[in-house]
């Protein structure tokens, strides 16, 4: 059975910095492409970054660029999301999911909510 | 970035009945390998989203037959054939042709 494990959500100071992680299992973490999808309260969902299975390719929508780094460990079947210069509307729900050959999102996590706040 | 349009954005039904969501991208989501890759994803109250159709048709696998999804180019629609009091939640598109993926605003579906 695939599951994803988000953890690491809490609340942080504008300027400050998370780092999320994506525990995976039940399947071949190495082969899969993932993302990270957020969702600020009451809101849509927001796409916000992918990575290649190696790790070679990392890819972030424009709002996070240059703050956020996205990484994996396949050794470990985890993925992160280190998250730096924090502003007030990266206040979310943060889901990882993995991506399947359809170019979609075909498995998500639970979430992991982040505030940010003063 | 391309935009996806739900509408209705609030869609209250009575139990048993029919239901319709329509989804429009503002390019055609046509990929050039010829495939369409339009999802649609259903988010229960509380819970993570759920991929419930992708490329415009096919359906995940344990969803019901009531949902079907239709639709070319730019136009897409998402049909529940006779809504049940588990299908209320939100309903989105997202679009999986194009750079960045992008979500539609999202349907609410509610038991009238």
């Amino acid at each position: 059975e695939v599951q994803l494990v988000e953890s690491g959500g809490g609340l942080v100071q504008p300027g400050g910095s998370l780092r999320l992680s994506c525990a995976a299992s039940g399947f071949t973490f190495s082969s899969y492409w993932m993302s990270w999808v957020r969702q600020a309260p009451g809101k849509g969902l927001e796409w916000v970054a992918n990575i290649q299975p190696d790790g070679s390719g990392k890819y972030y929508v424009d709002s996070v660029k240059g703050r956020f780094t996205i990484s994996r460990d396949n050794a470990k079947s985890s993925l992160y999301l280190q998250m730096n210069s924090l502003r007030a509307e990266d206040t979310a729900m943060y889901y990882c999911a993995r991506e399947d050959m359809h170019n979609t999102f075909d498995y998500w996590g639970q979430g992991t909510l982040v505030t940010v706040s003063s | 970035d391309v935009v996806m349009t739900q509408s209705p954005l609030s869609l209250p039904v009575s139990l048993g009945q029919p239901a319709s969501i329509s989804c429009r991208s503002s390019q055609s989501l046509v990929y050039s390998d010829g495939n369409t890759y339009l999802n649609w994803f259903q988010q229960r109250p509380g819970h993570s989203p759920r991929r419930l159709i992708y490329e415009v048709s096919k359906r995940d696998s344990g969803v019901p037959d009531r949902f079907s999804g239709s639709g070319s180019g730019t136009d897409f629609t998402l049909r529940i054939s006779r809504v049940e009091a588990e299908d209320v939640g939100v309903y989105y598109c997202m679009q999986g042709t194009h750079w960045p993926r992008t979500f539609g605003q999202g349907t609410k579906v509610e038991i009238k």
